[in-house]
């Protein structure tokens, strides 16, 4: 059972429109959640995090909004670059970070 | 600071040989994660360690599998004997904080084929 989704495998966006990746997830314990990004032949770096304390956090050009009722969060990325182009993968922790389970992932494509 | 080294980058090797995979985390770092990635299952956790100490190893895939820390600076998966579908990406990655709520450094990986 996932406990964390993505369910869009892959997105295109036009450069200079937003980009909103979606993210859900099924425990209610989770309290932390990070988003990371990974081109090929890399591994994923860290982009932005939030807690549950909070519904909104702002870094530069991303956005993570989370709806702790409804278990969903996303990613805005406003005005997306074509170097925004990568794997963004959604992850959750609980409080102590004993379980933390990362999403499957979407693939973001920016068309210039 | 170099980051996490992984090695070796890629390694091919024969259905039943033994893989040892190596990583150097964070200097400082108090947890160290292994990983796959695969088409199908995406990035999955293996087994993470906290103080060099195996806290969550529920995601090692099987026997075949076994993981060691032993000091702060260094860790091994291996697998024995390999199969053709243990091929994938092998991350490693460390943390500066205990478990998976903190920014989590990753290294390049190591892409595995078993023929």
């Amino acid at each position: 059972d996932q406990q964390v989704k993505q369910n869009s495998p892959s997105l295109s966006v036009q450069e200079g429109r937003i980009s909103i990746l979606n993210c859900d997830y099924t425990n209610s314990m989770f309290d932390y959640f990070l988003w990371y990004k990974k081109y090929p032949a890399e591994g994923p770096t860290f982009l932005i995090s939030i807690s549950s304390i909070k519904d909104k956090n702002e870094d530069g050009r991303f956005t993570v909004f989370l709806n702790k009722s409804a278990k969903h969060l996303s990613l805005h990325i406003v005005p997306s670059q074509p170097g925004d182009s990568a794997v963004y993968f959604c992850a959750a922790s609980d409080d102590y970070g004993q379980n933390f389970v990362f999403g499957p992932g979407t693939r973001l494509s920016v068309l210039p | 600071d170099a980051g996490v080294i992984q090695s070796p980058r890629h390694e091919v090797t024969e259905m039943g040989q033994e893989v040892t995979l190596r990583c150097k985390p964070i200097s400082g770092h108090n947890s160290l994660f292994w990983y796959r990635q695969t088409m199908m299952r995406g990035l999955e956790l293996l087994i993470y360690f906290n103080n060099n100490v195996p806290i969550d190893d529920s995601g090692m895939p099987e026997d075949r599998f076994s993981a060691k820390m032993p000091n702060a600076s260094f860790s091994t998966l291996k697998i024995q004997p390999s199969e053709p579908r243990d091929s994938a990406v092998y991350f490693c990655a460390s943390s500066a904080t205990s478990g998976g709520a903190d920014e989590q450094f990753f290294g390049p990986g190591t892409r595995l084929t078993v023929l």
